[in-house]
């Protein structure tokens, strides 16, 4: 059982819809990230935290909110998506900055 | 100039067969390295840290030349199971940003 979790692990989504994911990690670190799989892509930073600071933000649209309520948890909502938005949404943590992510098994988002 | 570049895969390889991953990264001043393994459909997982003293193992070996700004991974004695895409990551000099390279998908035939 992974330390990182992700829920739902599938979404599908219409355009106009919001909806939200959840990452929780129960390892006790200090860093969490949001990364977006496109198929055939590699992956791509969205947001980084940091003790529950937003230190990056990888030029996301504003359709994709994160929230860091505490260093445990991490949402990110959605709304009024595109399909090109669909893919494979992975939460990771780490003790700290600059050391190995753990990654949650991820949110395979489809928009229609 | 990407970030953290790779070999272009895929690699098909027999089982048995040593195979060898490169990877280049544009950030000298870069502070960790690490090579992740990927399974199709599946989340990343950590495979080993790359240290400058070079680390191994098992049949795994990592090297990392700073100067060059090259990170390289050797499978020795490949299995079936080792079929993969394997990612090098690269962590920002800013801190809490790891950047991951294309990947290397890796097949592995009987």
């Amino acid at each position: 059982e992974t330390g990182v979790t992700q829920t739902p692990r599938h979404l599908v989504m219409g355009m106009t819809n919001k909806k939200s994911l959840k990452c929780e990690q129960h390892l006790g670190h200090n860093a969490m990230y949001w990364y977006k799989q496109s198929a055939k892509k590699p992956l791509e930073l969205m947001f980084v935290y940091n003790f529950k600071e937003q230190t990056e933000n990888n030029s996301v649209p504003s359709r994709f909110s994160p929230e860091c309520p505490n260093s445990s948890h991490l949402f990110l909502h959605l709304h009024t998506l595109q399909p090109e938005d669909s893919a494979l949404y992975l939460c990771a943590s780490s003790p700290q900055g600059n050391t190995e992510a753990f990654f949650g098994q991820g949110t395979r988002l489809t928009v229609v | 100039r990407k970030e953290v570049e790779q070999d272009p895969g895929p690699f098909n390889v027999p089982e048995g067969a040593t195979v060898a991953f490169n990877c280049t990264y544009s950030n000298s001043a870069s502070q960790s390295f690490f090579w992740y393994r990927q399974d199709c459909r599946k989340e990343p997982k950590l495979l080993m840290s790359v240290y400058s003293s070079g680390n191994e193992d098992g049949r795994f070996t990592a090297q990392l030349n700073r100067a060059s700004q090259y990170i390289s991974l050797l499978i020795r004695d490949s299995k079936l199971s080792d079929s993969a895409t394997y990612l090098c990551v690269v962590n920002s000099y800013q801190g809490g940003k790891l950047i991951f390279g294309q990947g290397t998908e890796l097949s592995v035939k009987p």
